[in-house]
């Protein structure tokens, strides 16, 4: 069975430094695909970001980017320039890629992010 | 264009109890998919429906949670009777097609259910 782990339940970062959530996951699948939703306060779950595992290239999205270590099932989330808003619960998560319609999410338990100013 | 509701946002009802949460897509999503997260624990899968058929329910905990899909448009999740340890956020998602990973998951604001 797929895991996700995210190791920190809780990370802080000063308005516009630079912050890295980690999140480790375990699968046998050679075809997967990798997200990053936040979900701030009393809001949405909404996507940041994803990794299709095929692509060697680390994903980016704005200020958004991971670090995408295959062997090491290591998937990590850095944001740069952090803004206020970007204060929100963070959580990893993964989908097989291929072999059926159910592309279902497993999720790590989440990293709380406070951003102070 | 709306996003996914749910309703309601907050449920407190006694052990022994029916609840049933409602969830709306987007209009036009295919797929539903519900999850839980229950307090401290990762969010996990309940089902996936593709418009109103049942793709997937290997998720859900046993024979007292129900879920439908009305005509492939709005779902359903009742709990009958609930548990305590039914306590959680119960999250809605619809994605447009079937078949491609990559559609997003767009997730509702989920409801709240807390079983005294």
């Amino acid at each position: 069975a797929q895991t996700v782990t995210q190791s920190q339940p809780e990370m802080s970062v000063q308005e516009a430094e630079t912050v890295t959530l980690s999140c480790t996951y375990d699968t046998s699948e050679s075809d997967y695909y990798l997200f990053w939703y936040k979900q701030p306060p009393s809001r949405q779950m909404i996507l940041v970001i994803r990794q299709e595992a095929y692509k060697q290239q680390n994903a980016t999205e704005n200020r958004f980017s991971v670090n995408f270590q295959k062997a090491a099932k290591s998937f990590s989330l850095k944001i740069s320039d952090s803004q206020l808003g970007d204060a929100a619960m963070y959580f990893c998560a993964y989908s097989i890629g291929s072999g059926g319609s159910n592309y279902k999410l497993t999720f790590g338990k989440g990293t709380l992010l406070t951003v102070n100013p | 264009e709306a996003g996914v509701t749910q309703f309601p946002s907050h449920s407190v009802i006694e052990k022994g109890q029916t609840v049933t949460l409602r969830c709306d897509p987007i209009s036009g999503h295919d797929n539903l998919y519900w999850y839980r997260r229950v307090m401290g624990k990762e969010i996990k899968f309940l089902l996936h429906f593709v418009k109103e058929s049942k793709q997937d329910e290997s998720g859900m905990p046993n024979n007292r949670f129900l879920a439908e899909r009305t005509g492939g448009t709005y779902s359903t999740l009742k709990v009958q009777p609930a548990e305590l340890e039914d306590s959680g956020v119960y999250f809605c998602a619809s994605s447009q097609d079937w078949g491609r990973v990559t559609d997003t998951q767009y997730f509702g604001p989920g409801t709240r259910l807390t079983v005294l």
